[in-house]
């Protein structure tokens, strides 16, 4: 069974600082992508950033980027410079290519501070 | 925007009746997905389709059942609701394993 795990509940950070919200999963499979997702209040789901497994290069999304350790199953999500815009709760997600479920974690809120 | 419709958007029901949540999609995607959104769980998979009339249960599909008879509809229904049901209720539709998933705007419900 695949899982993801965010052991972190919230999270908080000065506005134009550096915060990295952590992420785990558990699978077997070899062929397996990754996503960020994060959740304002509006409660709109949007796609912060992915990564594919069988690529060893860290993703970018310009202020967003991912630490993928494959070997560690670990995929932390690092946000530059903090705005206020990215206070929402941020969902680590996992699809196996194995099959279609995507699966998600609890989420972190993350609060950006003035 | 994607073309994800879920209705109704909010509903409250009595403990014991059926309930059938509609998930409607302009997008011609295959994959389709119904989620459960609560207060320290995150987003739980109740269940997901592949395509038309393949469906597969997710990890708290119990007291839900699905159908899809046709590419653009998902249905989600709550055979005998209860208040542990009470929750907001989210479909998602991608094109395929490795692109974005696309959400609807949810649906609040509530079991009383």
């Amino acid at each position: 069974a695949q899982t993801v795990t965010q052991s972190q509940p919230e999270m908080s950070v000065q506005e134009a600082e550096t915060v990295t919200l952590s992420c785990t999963y558990d699978t077997s499979e070899n062929n397996y992508y990754l996503f960020w997702y994060k959740q304002p209040p509006s409660r709109q789901m949007i796609l912060v950033i992915r990564q594919e497994a069988y690529k060893q290069q860290n993703a970018t999304e310009n202020r967003f980027s991912v630490n993928f350790q494959k070997a560690a199953k670990s995929f932390s999500l690092k946000i530059s410079d903090s705005q206020l815009g990215d206070t929402a709760m941020y969902f680590c997600a996992f699809i196996s290519g194995a099959n279609s479920k995507l699966t998600f974690g609890k989420g972190i809120t993350l609060s950006v501070r003035p | 925007d994607a073309g994800i419709t879920q209705s109704p958007r909010h509903k409250v029901t009595e403990t014991g009746t059926p309930v059938t949540l509609r998930c409607h999609q302009t997008e011609n995607h295959r994959y389709m997905y119904w989620y459960r959104q609560d207060p320290g769980h995150g987003l739980r998979l109740i269940h997901y389709s592949y395509g038309v009339k393949d469906t597969d249960k997710g990890e708290v599909s119990d007291g839900y059942s699905v159908s899809r008879s046709k590419t653009e509809d998902f249905l989600l229904t709550l055979e005998s609701a209860t208040s542990s049901q009470t929750s907001v209720y989210f479909c998602a539709i991608s094109a395929d394993l490795n692109t974005e998933a696309f959400f609807g705007q949810g649906t609040r419900l509530t079991v009383v």
